[in-house]
């Protein structure tokens, strides 16, 4: 099955910094790659997402690559704010399978003022 | 800020007692999940189901138990069977096949005390 490794467990920046957060997956037949945030005491939510096809996808501040070669994927977030502070969990699944997403263990990104 | 809902917030169980946590989603999605968040190991697959009275073992569905009797509805019931039961519990659906994105309820925390 899918296995997915994230790294750093923990994240600090100062805000306005950036921050990275990487993730890689051992199924090379995964080819749906969500983040999801998760801020204190609520519910994971997808942030932003990206499928096999393309290499990488941006949304406002937000930005994440994909290298199939490498099974690596990274989620970047430019010019942080106080209110990106959360987890954030990477997932990996193949679009059709019926177990849906395997996560990574998840990050704390602190920014700091 | 709805759509699937888990009750209830916070659940306290005796040591030796089953527990029912309950889960219900109006997106008219086809798959249900039950993930277990602990801290520093992500979220992890206890039982899913693609379609009604069809339902699959996760990772760790030992001492847990799912029934899938209506499409809106997909309640867990964790078992005296259940070693370590003290986590957040997250439930989660999708509309299935190459539908990928994953809404996640609210949680529910259970204590066992």
């Amino acid at each position: 099955g899918e296995n997915v490794e994230q790294h750093p467990s923990t994240l600090s920046v100062q805000e306005g910094d950036s921050a990275v957060i990487k993730c890689t997956y051992s199924d090379s037949a995964s080819n749906y790659f969500p983040w999801y945030k998760q801020e204190l005491g609520k519910r994971p939510q997808l942030i932003i997402d990206i499928r096999s096809n393309v290499g990488e996808k941006k949304d406002q501040r937000i930005a994440v690559t994909l290298n199939k070669t490498a099974k690596h994927f990274s989620l970047h977030i430019t010019e942080t704010q106080p209110e990106d502070s959360a987890v954030y969990f990477c997932a990996a699944t193949h679009t059709g399978s019926a177990r849906q997403l395997t996560f990574g263990s998840g990050t704390q990104l602190t920014v700091l003022p | 800020d709805g759509g699937i809902t888990q009750s209830p917030k916070y659940l306290f169980r005796k040591e030796g007692q089953n527990v029912t946590l309950s889960c219900e989603q109006n997106l008219n999605h086809d798959a249900m999940y039950w993930y277990r968040q602990d801290p520093g190991q992500g979220l992890r697959l206890i039982y899913y189901s693609q379609i009604v009275n069809d339902f699959q073992k996760g990772d760790i569905a030992e001492g847990y138990s799912v029934s899938r009797e209506k499409k809106e509805s997909f309640p867990l019931t964790v078992t005296s069977a259940q070693k370590n039961p003290t986590a957040f519990y997250l439930c989660a659906s999708s509309m299935g096949g190459w539908i990928t994105e994953a809404f996640f309820g609210q949680g529910t925390r259970l204590t066992v005390v």
